[in-house]
């Protein structure tokens, strides 16, 4: 799987958007952009995830560049909940099981 | 979305004991789950692999003496730590999903080995 390069922390205040970084620039043709978050001491909770076009759910937006090699996350109105250990993560959405692997990551602190 | 419970979410126990650690699918069947190890301040690194009906995948540099998995259904993994010790404290997490799904994570289990 492609390796992905984060920022190590970022700040954001309560109620404004949270733009949070991934660079991906190895990724293959049929690797997916997956985020996830870890709130301390919990386990990982999944948000969203894309392979070429934008995405959005309830939790978040996913925006993909034209040519793959980076991705933003974005929490559109973020929340002293939203503090956590985001990850985004590239694997191969044809394989059959989910083994991911995680790496540094990007602290969000949000703040009043 | 999918549902993975783990149990215990904290544990201790004695330098030498075994500690069983569960981790259920509650609402879909998991014929691969993932076990994972987090120390503090560091990322998830996975573990091994576990396999209904056969026998887990371990990573390099994973003891598979010192950790047992079994997958004996489809809604049930188990890692055992055996002889624990207090270099096995860690934060354990076990995840599983369908096919070409996204992954679901169970709530973590804090080992602490005194």
């Amino acid at each position: 799987d492609a390796k992905t390069t984060q920022p190590t922390s970022m700040d954001c205040a309560e109620g404004r958007a949270a733009n949070l970084p991934c660079n991906h620039s190895t990724i293959s043709g049929n690797e997916y952009v997956y985020w996830y978050r870890q709130i301390h001491s919990q386990g990982p909770q999944y948000i969203i995830h894309g392979l070429k076009n934008n995405e959005t759910n309830e939790m978040a937006s996913l925006i993909i560049t034209e040519d793959r090699k980076s991705s933003t996350l974005i929490l559109p109105h973020a929340t002293l909940r939203d503090t956590a250990v985001y990850y985004c993560i590239v694997r191969a959405g044809n394989t059959g099981f989910q083994k991911l692997v995680f790496g540094t990551g990007t602290r969000l602190l949000v703040s009043p | 979305g999918a549902v993975v419970s783990q149990h215990p979410s904290r544990v201790i126990c004695k330098s030498g004991t075994s500690v069983k650690i569960e981790c259920r699918s509650l609402d879909f069947q998991a014929t691969t789950m993932f076990w994972y190890r987090q120390f503090p301040k560091q990322s998830l690194m996975l573990m091994a692999t576990s396999n209904e009906g056969s026998k887990a995948t371990y990573e390099q540099g994973v003891e598979k003496d010192k950790f047992l998995i079994n997958h004996a259904s489809l809604t049930l993994s188990t890692l055992t730590v055996t002889s624990a010790h207090p270099e096995d404290s860690s934060f354990y997490i076990c995840s599983g999903g369908g096919r070409n799904t996204e992954a679901f994570f169970g709530q973590g289990t804090r080992l602490t080995v005194v």
